[in-house]
This record gives structure tokens, sequence and C-alpha cells, in this order.
């Protein structure tokens, strides 16, 4: 059973960087593409982008440049930077794994999720 | 980006009930890239249905998705009691979009 776990700090100060790692378990990180998705306290899910193993990247231009996301094939992880942040960055981080059943697409695999702060 | 519209913003039903609810998108998608998810609170979203009308992995034949096009809908034949959750719909464009949520509360 493939497993994800987000880790990393729960507290980011204004203007700094967060980042979080994604560990997968129980498969390979190969052959997938692997997503960011953010949901803020008592609102709705906002993708951030996604890294297929390869390092194929595609961000959501609503964070206008200030994601990164990386992988890390030995370890079977991938990374998530978002720089210059603010409050509004305050969240509960997913990341997630996409699957191709066929030519139909789902986001079958999730984190429990981390909430990350921003505040000084 | 392909803007979703969820509708109604909460809906409460009985268990027993039927419930219906609706996304709607901004432009014509295709159905291989519209999914459902099913979210409970302090839980991570669970994905529910995939290509717009196959149901995934441990979701009883309860919950059905139609449509296409524009025009969406996720219908619960007969509501129970772990139905009540928030249900966002999900295209996968440039960039992903999700829905602004429904809630289906108990009545």
């Amino acid at each position: 059973q493939v497993q994800l776990q987000e880790s990393g700090p729960g507290l980011v100060k204004p203007s700094e960087t967060l980042s979080l790692t994604c560990s997968v378990s129980g498969g390979s990180i190969s052959s997938y593409f692997w997503s960011w998705i953010r949901q803020p306290p008592g609102k709705g899910l906002e993708w951030i982008g996604y890294i297929y193993y390869s390092g194929t990247t595609n961000y959501n231009p609503s964070l206008k440049g200030r994601v990164s996301i990386s992988v890390d094939t030995s370890k079977n992880q991938f990374s998530l930077k978002l720089s210059s942040v603010t409050a509004a960055d305050t969240a509960v981080y997913y990341c997630a794994r996409e699957t191709q059943f066929g030519n139909l697409l789902g986001i079958d695999y999730w984190g429990q999720g981390t909430l990350v702060t921003v505040s000084s | 980006e392909i803007v979703l519209t969820q509708s109604p913003g909460t809906l409460s039903l009985s268990p027993g009930e039927r419930a219906t609810l609706s996304c709607r998108a901004s432009q014509s998608v295709s159905s291989s890239y519209l999914a459902w998810y099913q979210q409970k609170p302090g839980q991570a979203p669970r994905l529910l249905i995939y290509g717009a009308s196959s149901r995934a992995t441990g979701f009883p034949d309860r919950f059905s998705g139609s449509g296409s096009g524009t025009d969406f809908t996720l219908t619960i034949s007969r509501l129970e009691p772990e139905d009540f959750a928030v249900y966002y719909c999900q295209h996968f464009g440039s960039p992903y979009t999700f829905g602004q949520g429904t809630k289906l509360e108990i009545k």
C-alpha cells in the first residue's frame, strides 16, 4: 500500500521560504506525477504544482514564480519550496500522487497533510 | 484557466434521501479529466470518481458521476450517515483546478 508522508517546519516567518518534503513508501516514485496541493484553514483546495519522476514540472501560475518542486528518486522523495511567503500561504499542505487509469486521471493517494503557519 | 463552480454550497439532507451535487465548468472540458473527491473533517481528500463517471476503489455503487462538456453531476442515491462530508470536483487542465466544494450536511 502506497503511503505518503509530509515533513518540514510547521512555522515559517514572513518573507522566508517554506520547504516541505514528501516521502513515498510502499511503492516507487517512478512513472507517476506527484503533486503538492494546499488548503487554507476552513477553505477549499488549491493545486500548487506537480513533478514527474523524470523531473518535468508544471506549476500554478497564481503562485507567480515563487514555487519550485524537485524530486530525489534515490530517496523516493519529492520536495516543495515556496519563497517570499506571507500569511496568505498559511495552509495544510498535502503531497499526492496522480494515477492514470487508462486515459482517465485521478489523484488517488494523499499524504495526511501538514499545517504550515506563516507568522513572525 | 478552467473555473469550476459547484452548487449548492451547502446541501442539507437526511439519511436515506438522494443527493445531487453539481459542478459547472467555465468552458467545455474532457470528461476524462474530471474527478470528484470526498473530504471529511481532519482528513485528506479521497478520490471518489475519475473520468467523470468511474467510481474509485472502496466506494459503494450508491455513488455515481455523470455529465459532459460543462455540466457534471455527482449523485448519491441513498445517503448513509458516513456520506456527510465536503465534496470537490477537479479538472486536470493547465493549471489543475478545484471547485469550491459542496458541504453535505445532516438535516
